[in-house]
């Protein structure tokens, strides 16, 4: 069955430094791809960062990067440098195909908080 | 990267009312979804679209409806509220690519409170 794992319910970090949130995902198919979002207090989902299976590297958006691990199945995102607006909530998602169609899965969530 | 838009941003109202939650975008995107949301917890798929004409049911069984009459709008209606429909609601939508490489863009979101 396609899972997406989030351990952490909620993570703190003192701003400027660089935090890692986890992510595992469970799939048996070789195609598939995996999304960060960022969700603020004010609800709007927004995406962050991508990276498909067959990628050779990490892929990287600024001060995001994906820490891909495909034999350890995990892909957590990694926030250098954070900033107060970082303090949100973020979801790892896969999208795999489901019953014949691909479909995004996504985690429980992690809440961070910035601390100044 | 997609513009997508939700209204109303929040919604309070009382039970048995019929609404309708406005989702629209103008990057001629085939697919559109419907997420739920409860504070602070995982998303939910309802309803999804590939195209005009075209509407699925999500994982989550849910008593709302939604239409695809033209490419750009995504209305979800529910014709009889309940409290237990509080919630946020997200849509989002993808072009049409390779099922894996999709990125779906979400909109604001609605926040329904139903009394």
């Amino acid at each position: 069955a396609q899972k997406i794992t989030q351990t952490q319910p909620g993570m703190f970090v003192q701003e400027k430094e660089a935090v890692t949130l986890d992510c595992t995902y469970d799939t048996s198919d070789p195609s598939y791809g995996l999304f960060w979002y960022k969700q603020p207090s004010s609800g709007e989902m927004i995406f962050l960062i991508y990276q498909g299976s067959y990628d050779q590297q990490n892929a990287t958006e600024g001060r995001y990067s994906l820490n891909f691990q495909k034999a350890r199945k995990s892909a957590n995102l990694v926030i250098s440098a954070s900033q107060l607006g970082d303090s949100a909530m973020y979801f790892c998602a896969m999208r795999a195909p489901v019953d014949s169609s691909y479909k995004l899965i996504f985690g429980s969530g992690t809440r961070l908080l910035v601390r100044p | 990267e997609a513009d997508i838009y939700q209204t109303p941003r929040y919604l309070v109202i009382g039970t048995g009312k019929k609404i309708t939650l406005e989702c629209s975008q103008t990057m001629g995107h085939d697919k559109m979804y419907w997420y739920q949301q409860d504070p602070g917890m995982e998303l939910h798929l309802i309803h999804y679209s590939y195209g005009v004409n075209s509407t699925e049911k999500g994982d989550l069984s849910s008593e709302s409806t939604v239409s695809r009459i033209r490419t750009e709008h995504f209305p979800l209606t529910l014709e009889s509220a309940r409290p237990s429909h509080t919630s946020q609601y997200l849509c989002a939508s993808s072009e049409s690519r390779t099922g894996f490489l999709e990125t779906q863009y979400f909109g604001p979101g609605t926040r329904l409170l139903v009394l």
